[in-house]
């Protein structure tokens, strides 16, 4: 089976920089994704990471330790339009992506 | 030119009743899934379905089937509809079950039981 954890809630000011955590427990691994969702809205593809270390795609960035069953993605230069959940997906054996239960991202002004 | 398109996007029903949610995909993907959403934001993944093989989540209830009727259609129908069923389902695609995703996403369909 698989295990996900990653924080319900965080709160950050626009402007600043945000580490949302994931860490995971699964039996045989192939990848770890990180997808946005909009509230009342689908789920939007974000980073993919199979190897270990950072993926940059501009504001976003996300990093995995397949050792330590972690992974974060950092967001950068926080926008007002970032508020959203962030979910964290982990691939298995059965390539099927298992998600997290998300983490909701509030941004203030 | 919508990628995963699912209707309908709400859809109202009584308990007992029967319904079915539509999904097609016009990426050219082999796999497709349908996925739950329930109250707490939590996807659980239901089906995943390419054209040799349906893999079902044990905890999905056999009143939930899926249907294909070619590969870019999966068809989510369900039986005696009760009130714990009533969540956002999604459907959504991906290039071959063995290279990765990452998943398109239809943009829901919302399920209120009665």
């Amino acid at each position: 089976g698989q295990n996900i954890d990653q924080p319900t809630e965080m709160t950050a000011t626009e402007g600043a920089i945000v580490q949302i955590n994931c860490t995971y427990q699964t039996s045989g691994f192939n990848g770890l994704f990180w997808y946005q969702q909009h509230a009342g809205e689908a789920p939007t593809f974000l980073s993919y990471n199979v190897l270990d270390g950072l993926e940059e795609k501009g504001r976003f960035s996300s990093f995995l330790s397949r050792s330590k069953g972690y992974s974060y993605l950092l967001l950068k230069e926080l926008q007002m339009k970032d508020s959203a959940s962030y979910l964290c997906a982990v691939t298995g054996g059965s390539y099927i992506p298992t998600f997290g239960r998300g983490t909701s991202l509030i941004v203030h002004p | 030119d919508t990628a995963v398109s699912q209707t309908p996007k709400y859809l109202v029903t009584q308990m007992g009743n029967d319904k079915s949610i539509k999904c097609e995909q016009n990426l050219g993907h082999d796999t497709m899934y349908w996925y739950k959403q329930d109250s707490k934001k939590f996807l659980k993944i239901m089906f995943s379905y390419n054209n040799k093989e349906l893999i079902i989540n044990e905890t999905v209830p056999n009143r939930f089937s899926p249907k294909s009727p070619d590969k870019a259609h999966l068809n989510l129908h369900i039986n005696s509809l009760e009130l714990g069923d009533s969540a956002v389902y999604f459907c959504a695609s991906s290039p071959r079950d063995r290279e990765g995703p990452p998943l398109h996403f239809g943009n829901g369909t919302r399920l209120t039981v009665t």
